[in-house]
């Protein structure tokens, strides 16, 4: 099944300034992971957030879950070019997969 | 820190030909899984592993793929007879078992190009 839905498609910022993306999923889920994915290359777990979470920070990121809306967003503060990637959500409904959105492309200006 | 290895990190086949990927999951995860991503397209699903037999799988891993834990550190993803449409990136990830910790980590990919 279809889950995470990424929104906008793309970003573009300056640097310094916070970038925003959320994602949308269909189902009732465990978890929901973050990831990123620089041109080509593998990708990174930035953070997970539990189904019974409705916030958490890592660094410069903060992610938020809206069960009822079946919704999550991510924050970037203070972005930086090495920020310009590839940020996608994955769901979890079991123990045996994720399941990925398209992605939001962002692209931090110097 | 631990990480996921994946080799080649690039493979170039023809059609028909077989390939195999090769994974090192992180030591001490117990799930295995296999991801595709064709160029400019969402992150896919293939197949779990877990206590060496298939989890679960998606529509895509029909039979001309295979995986395998030949002994204890590989996990290999076979195709048999590749074709054009199998052309990706390929991701192996691996998860740690428990309650408390349900992040998958991922390798850094192997391109698959199919002429």
């Amino acid at each position: 099944s279809q889950q995470g839905e990424e929104d906008p498609q793309a970003l573009s910022i300056q640097e310094g300034e916070n970038a925003t993306m959320n994602c949308s999923y269909k189902t009732s889920i465990n978890n929901l992971q973050w990831y990123r994915q620089n041109s080509g290359r593998g990708l990174v777990h930035l953070i997970l957030i539990r189904s019974n979470e409705r916030e958490k920070h890592s660094g410069r990121l903060r992610v938020t879950l809206d069960t009822s809306k079946k919704s999550s967003s991510l924050l970037i503060t203070a972005s930086r070019a090495a920020d310009t990637a590839s940020y996608f959500c994955a769901t979890d409904e079991d123990d045996y997969k994720l399941s990925f959105g398209a992605g939001t492309t962002v692209t931090v200006r110097a | 820190e631990p990480e996921v290895t994946q080799t080649p990190s690039h493979q170039v086949t023809q059609m028909g030909q077989e390939v195999i990927l090769r994974c090192v999951p992180i030591s001490n995860h117990l799930y295995f899984y296999w991801y595709r991503q064709i160029l400019g397209q969402k992150v896919e699903f293939l197949v779990s592993f877990y206590n060496n037999e298939i989890s679960e799988k998606s529509e895509i891993f029909d039979d001309q793929f295979s995986v395998e834990r030949p002994d204890g550190s590989n996990f290999t993803l076979k195709i048999r007879s590749t074709k054009l449409e199998d052309s990706a990136m390929y991701f192996c990830a691996s998860r740690v078992t428990g309650l408390s910790s349900y992040e998958q980590y991922f390798g850094p990919g192997t391109r698959l190009t199919v002429t």
